[in-house]
C-alpha cells in the first residue's frame, strides 16, 4: 500500500513565523506534490517535483518554496507566514510507470492556521 | 471562466437513492477524467478514472464522459451512508498537471 505521512494533522503559528511542513512517501515515487485546499476553491497547486532537486511552480506559488533533498521527501517552506496562508495543506506523490494515467496518492493533510 | 466547474453542494439525499454528481470542462484536450474521493479530516483518494469518452462502471458507480458537450459524471447506485464524502472531479491531459474542480460535499441520511 502507497503511503504518503505529511508531519503535522494541526498547526497553528503567528503571522511572520517561517513554517516548515513536511511529507515522506514510501513507495519510490519520482512525483511529489503541494496543494492548498480552500472552500469554494478546490485544490490548487502550488509546487511539484519530478525529480530530487528538481522544482516547478504550480499555479499559485507566491509566498512559498520547496525543497527536495532526496527522493521520498518534500518538503514545503512558507518564508514569512500570513493570514492568508491559513488552509489544509495537502501532499501527493505519483509514478510514472503507470503511463500518463500518474495517479496521485495524497497524504493525510496538514490544517495550518496563521494568527 | 474556470477550466473545470463543479457544483460545490451540499448534496443530502435518502440512502438508496441515485446520486448523480457532475462537472463541466472547458479545455478540450483533457483526455484522462477522474474521480476522487475524500471523507472528512482525510485526503482524496481515487475512486475511478475513465480515458476519451465513454462509461466504465464499478460496483455501484458509474463514469460517463460526454467530450462533445465536455460534461462528465459520476453516479452511485443504492447510495449508503457509507458513501458520504466530498467527490472530486480532477481532468489532465498526456503528461500535464490534474485540474480539480472544486469537489461536492455529498450527505447520505440513513
Amino acid at each position: 500500500d502507497v503511503k504518503v505521512t505529511q508531519s503535522s494533522r494541526y498547526l497553528v503559528k503567528r503571522t511572520g513565523e517561517k513554517v516548515f511542513l513536511e511529507c515522506v512517501q514510501d513507495m519510490d515515487h519520482e512525483n511529489m506534490f503541494w496543494y492548498r485546499q480552500d472552500p469554494g476553491l478546490g485544490l490548487r497547486l502550488i509546487y511539484f517535483s519530478y525529480d530530487v532537486k528538481m522544482k516547478e511552480k504550480g499555479d499559485i506559488p507566491e509566498g512559498y518554496s520547496v525543497s527536495r533533498e532526496k527522493k521520498e521527501r518534500f518538503s514545503l517552506i512558507l518564508e514569512s507566514a500570513s493570514t492568508n496562508q491559513t488552509s489544509m495543506y495537502l501532499c501527493a506523490s505519483s509514478s510514472n510507470r503507470q503511463g500518463h494515467l500518474n495517479e496521485q496518492f495524497f497524504g493525510p493533510g496538514t490544517r495550518l492556521t496563521v494568527l | 471562466q474556470k477550466e473545470v466547474e463543479q457544483d460545490p453542494g451540499p448534496l443530502s439525499v435518502p440512502e438508496g437513492a441515485i446520486v448523480s454528481l457532475n462537472c463541466t470542462y472547458s479545455n478540450s484536450a483533457f483526455q484522462y477524467f477522474m474521480w476522487y474521493r475524500q471523507y472528512s479530516r482525510k485526503g482524496p483518494e481515487l475512486l475511478m478514472y475513465t480515458y476519451s469518452s465513454g462509461n466504465k462502471e464499478d460496483g455501484r458507480f458509474t463514469a460517463q464522459v460526454d467530450k462533445s458537450s465536455k460534461y462528465i459524471s459520476l453516479f452511485i447506485r443504492d447510495s449508503q451512508p457509507s458513501d458520504s464524502a466530498t467527490y472530486l472531479c480532477a481532468m489532465k491531459f498526456g503528461n500535464e498537471k490534474l485540474t480539480f474542480g472544486t469537489g461536492t460535499r455529498l450527505t447520505i441520511i440513513p
